[in-house]
C-alpha cells in the first residue's frame, strides 16, 4: 500500500530562517503524483504544488522550492526567508490509483508537519 | 464564486442524532471525495464518487452514507452519531485524469457531545 511519512511533527524557527520539510513516500506504482498542501490556522487546505514521477526537476516558486528525488523516494519542501504567515500545517500527499477506474485516484496523506514561524 | 462549498461550517450535536453535511462544486469536475481529519490532523479518505458512481468506499462504519444526486453534489449522512465521529470533514473535487490536484472545500467541523 502507498505510504507517506513526514517525520517532523513540529518545527519552530525564527522569522527569516530557511526551513525544510521532509517527505518520504512508498509506492508500487510506476506512475504517480506527489502533492504539497498547506493548512493555515483558518483550517482550509491550500494546494501548493504537484509533481509527477517522470519529472525530477526541482521547482522554485518565490520563496518556496521543492526537491524531488526518486532514488530516495523523497519530495522535500523548503521555505527560504520564512515569514510569520508561513505558519501552518503542511501536508505531503501521494496519489494512489483506483483499480478499475482509469484516471481515478485518491490521496494518501502524510501526518503533517506543524510549522511555527516566530517573529 | 466559491469553487467547493460545504454546509454547515460548524455542526454541534448530541450522541445518537442523525446529521447531514452537504457539498457542492461549481468547477465541472467529475470526481468528488469525502475526507476525515481527526484531532491529530490526520487526513484520511472516506468515499469518492465519479459521475455519481461510488468508486471508493474505505473502511468506514456503515452509519456513514454518502449520496451523490448529480456530479456537482456529494452529501454525507451520518446516523447514530458517536463521540468518535467528532472531526473535521472535508469535501474535495477533481477533474478527470490522474494528473490533477484535488480542490478542497472549507471543511465542516463536527462536534458530538
Amino acid at each position: 500500500a502507498q505510504k507517506v511519512t513526514q517525520a517532523q511533527t513540529e518545527i519552530s524557527v525564527v522569522e527569516k530562517e530557511d526551513v525544510t520539510l521532509d517527505c518520504v513516500y512508498e509506492t508500487r506504482d510506476t506512475t504517480y503524483y506527489l502533492f504539497w498542501y498547506k493548512q493555515p490556522p483558518s483550517g482550509e487546505l491550500v494546494f501548493l504544488i504537484r509533481r509527477n514521477s517522470f519529472d525530477e526537476q526541482n521547482e522554485i516558486s518565490g520563496r518556496y522550492s521543492w526537491n524531488f528525488q526518486k532514488s530516495t523516494s523523497s519530495f522535500n519542501f523548503t521555505i527560504t526567508a520564512s515569514q510569520v504567515v508561513d505558519s501552518a500545517v503542511y501536508f505531503c500527499a501521494l496519489s494512489e490509483s483506483i483499480a478499475g477506474f482509469q484516471g481515478a485516484q485518491k490521496l494518501v496523506f502524510g501526518q503533517g508537519t506543524r510549522l511555527t514561524i516566530n517573529p | 464564486d466559491t469553487a467547493v462549498s460545504q454546509t454547515p461550517k460548524y455542526l454541534v450535536t448530541q450522541m445518537g442524532n442523525d446529521k447531514s453535511i452537504k457539498c457542492e462544486q461549481n468547477l465541472g469536475h467529475d470526481t468528488m471525495y469525502w475526507y476525515k481529519q481527526d484531532s491529530k490532523k490526520f487526513l484520511k479518505i472516506m468515499f469518492s464518487y465519479n459521475n455519481k458512481e461510488l468508486i471508493i468506499n474505505e473502511t468506514v462504519p456503515n452509519r456513514f452514507s454518502p449520496k451523490s444526486p448529480d456530479k456537482a453534489h456529494l452529501n454525507l449522512h451520518i446516523n447514530s452519531l458517536e463521540l468518535g465521529d467528532s472531526a473535521v470533514y472535508f469535501c474535495a473535487s477533481r477533474p478527470q485524469g490522474a494528473y490533477y490536484e484535488q480542490y478542497f472545500g472549507p471543511g465542516t467541523r463536527l462536534t458530538v457531545t
